[in-house]
């Protein structure tokens, strides 16, 4: 089946150092991945939906110039975190929808990645 | 805006009992709802995916149902077990996204 590969799990960074979060689809091309966040007890909110080749499209509310998104490939995307703080802790899940299966909108989840910020 | 609402919030079951986690949804146009599992600290498991033409889908000792009219869908759970303690999310797909519901935390004890 189809498997989405997130890298690293975990992070523990420095206040003001940036962080760069890998989304890859292992077995098919996805041409769009999205990113979500997870708040301790809370469910998955949306940030961007990232399109292969072009720009992210963020959600209200989320910091452009904070979260970079690059889809450079069919099977990569990578979230950044720039200038991490404190508040930026969280956990970070991508998924990817397979291009050719049409009308199913289905996405395959990766395992997320924790991020803590000192 | 679709809306998810899932309840209850938390349950707490004896081993071998049947459940039934309940989702509801605001906007009735939805293509399909996908229900998920996650453990702590852990990433999404997908459990069932139900098209919005479909009633059901079953898998093992799972059956999903969908509603589309009235908003609602429910996750059946038969004989619990203690590895079923987990979190469940639903999620309802409209056009290229997902909302998610809020989760319902289940205890299976043993």
């Amino acid at each position: 089946g189809a498997v989405v590969s997130q890298h690293p799990s975990w992070v523990i960074c420095k206040s003001g150092t940036s962080v760069k979060i890998e989304c890859r689809s292992l077995d098919f091309q996805a041409t769009t991945m999205f990113w979500y966040r997870q708040f301790p007890k809370q469910s998955l909110m949306l940030m961007a939906t990232s399109n292969e080749g072009s720009k992210a499209t963020y959600e209200q509310g989320v910091e452009k110039d904070k979260f970079l998104i690059n889809h450079a490939s069919l099977t990569l995307s990578t979230l950044t975190v720039t200038s991490a703080h404190p508040e930026d802790s969280s956990f970070y899940i991508c998924s990817a929808k397979d291009r050719t299966i049409s009308g199913a909108n289905v996405l395959t989840f990766g395992a997320g990645s924790r991020l803590t910020v000192l | 805006k679709q809306e998810v609402t899932q309840i209850p919030a938390a349950l707490s079951v004896p081993e071998g009992e049947n459940l039934v986690l309940n989702c509801s949804f605001t906007d009735s146009a939805i293509y399909n709802l996908q229900w998920f599992r996650q453990d702590p600290g852990k990433g999404l498991t997908s459990l069932l995916l139900i098209q919005s033409s479909q009633r059901e889908q079953t898998s093992g000792r799972l059956n999903a149902s969908l509603d589309k009219s009235s908003g609602r869908s429910t996750l059946y759970i038969a004989a619990s077990q203690p590895g079923d303690s987990a979190t469940y999310l639903c999620a309802v797909g409209t056009g290229n996204q997902f909302y998610f519901g809020t989760g319902t935390s289940l205890t299976v004890i043993p």
